[in-house]
């Protein structure tokens, strides 16, 4: 069981609200990852962090911002939410000690969000 | 082009009864290749990792084969459960970063029924 928790699991909010989705673990993992997940669609990597003080945004283009102040805190906030962003978002975290090739991804249970 | 295509979509079998689901990937250079299962409002869970010179490699019940020349891989699921039921994701990561860039699948649905 993987030691990473989300929170909220679920949301439901209005357009144009701030939102701050979070994301813990405890395993001392240096790597932490956001990814959005539409149903029957592939995982997109939104943003990711090596350490603290170091994020990068991924490969889908997102309005989403993150912060990396403790390494076991990596929440994603956003400004100012739009229909366009309902989709689940599941966060996800590694170890660089374990080497690329067996580096293993644990992921947190994700949080469903719904804009109206 | 990188990706990573899967088939079936998705899939019924009795229980008791075994399975093998597919990946096909495009990704290169190639570095590993992942088999993820995810129940339905969950998380991915790791199942398998598999570098190149790897050509098959056991989870219990769960078996992935790779065939790093055609670019192919299979996870076979023998003696299906009830609680075998969820998305299986295959996962190719690539060397050209230090990133190791992953490629998802879109999954298999896997349904299991008594």
């Amino acid at each position: 069981e993987a030691d990473i928790y989300q929170t909220p699991r679920y949301l439901v909010i209005g357009t144009g609200k701030k939102i701050t989705l979070e994301c813990s673990q405890t395993m001392g993992h240096d790597k932490m990852y956001w990814y959005q997940q539409d149903p029957g669609m592939e995982l997109h990597l939104i943003h990711y962090s090596y350490g603290v003080n170091s994020t990068e945004k991924g490969d889908l283009s997102s309005e989403s911002t993150v912060s990396r102040i403790r390494t076991e805190h990596f929440p994603l906030t956003l400004e100012s939410a739009r229909p366009s962003h309902t989709s689940q978002y599941l966060c996800a975290s590694s170890f660089s000690r374990d080497g690329w090739a067996q580096e293993k991804l644990f992921f947190g249970s994700g949080t469903q969000l719904s804009v109206l | 082009k990188n990706q990573v295509e899967q088939s079936p979509q998705s899939l019924i079998i009795l229980e008791g009864k075994n399975c093998t689901l597919q990946c096909n990937y495009t990704v290169s250079p190639f570095s590993n290749l992942r088999w993820y299962k995810q129940d339905t409002g969950r998380g991915p869970v790791s199942l398998t990792i598999m570098t190149f010179s790897e050509n098959t490699k056991s989870n219990g019940r769960y078996t992935a084969t790779l065939d790093a020349d055609t670019k192919q891989s299979s996870l076979h699921i023998t003696a299906s459960q009830l609680s075998d039921s969820a998305s299986y994701i295959c996962v190719v990561s690539d060397r050209g970063s230090t990133l190791g860039r992953l490629y998802f699948g879109r999954g298999t649905q896997l349904t299991v029924w008594p």
